[in-house]
């Protein structure tokens, strides 16, 4: 089993609907979580860090479910600008041990 | 310059050259990362050095070898690599391990190997 999956997609999302997708880890003692966001050939840049009790960054949603290993990310009123890769990041208190997810590919559409 | 800098940003190499990826980071951080990225495939981790010593070596071949002289700058220096070594290799920073802020990454080197 991978330590990080997401779903691939891509998911196609009408410019303004809201989309919201997971990504599941393996690692129990996993300690922090983060969603970061990477445009085609580009470098990954953190979109945001994804605390305990859920948290919200403008349109973005992020939540973390413990007892069922998973994080969570919702984007709503999704603008043409949000398609994008989304990786999902989870690490340990430990040297260079973020795990990545391979990424899930967002496309908004006109 | 702020970030995270790499050069250079495009490398063609042949098998039998050897070359080098520069990385330099102005955010003052501790913590330096490189990390291979193939087509649709998570990000591997390759090295890690903290405080200018490596802490952390997945398993990568020899014939990639890192550098990192003081904290700012990292190296990954290349020779006789194979076609499936052709990736984009990021550079990344942290301060510490990084489980509060995340890392910083630069913007890549895209190496293909001929």
């Amino acid at each position: 089993r991978k330590e990080v999956e997401q779903d691939p997609g891509p998911f196609n999302v009408p410019e303004g609907a809201t989309v919201a997708f997971n990504c599941t880890y393996s690692n129990s003692a996993s300690q922090s979580f983060f969603w970061y966001r990477q445009d085609c050939r580009k470098e990954p840049k953190l979109l945001m860090s994804v605390y305990s009790s859920g948290n919200e960054d403008g349109r973005f949603t992020a939540q973390l479910n413990r007892a069922s290993q998973y994080i969570s990310l919702l984007i709503r009123d999704s603008k043409l600008s949000d398609s994008a890769t989304y990786l999902c990041v989870v690490t340990t208190d430990s040297w260079g041990k973020f795990q990545f997810g391979a990424g899930t590919q967002v496309v908004v559409t006109p | 310059e702020t970030g995270v800098t790499q050069t250079p940003r495009h490398l063609v190499m042949g098998m039998t050259n050897k070359k080098s990826l520069k990385c330099e980071q102005h955010l003052g951080h501790n913590a330096m990362y490189w990390y291979k990225q193939s087509a649709k495939k998570p990000l591997e981790l390759m090295f890690v050095y903290s405080l200018e010593e490596r802490v952390e070596n997945n398993s990568v071949p020899s014939r990639f070898s890192p550098e990192c002289p003081n904290s700012s700058h990292l190296f990954l220096h290349l020779h006789t690599l194979q076609p499936e070594d052709s990736a984009l290799y990021l550079c990344a920073s942290s301060q510490d391990r990084g489980n509060n802020y995340g890392y910083t990454f630069g913007s890549g080197t895209r190496l293909t190997v001929v």
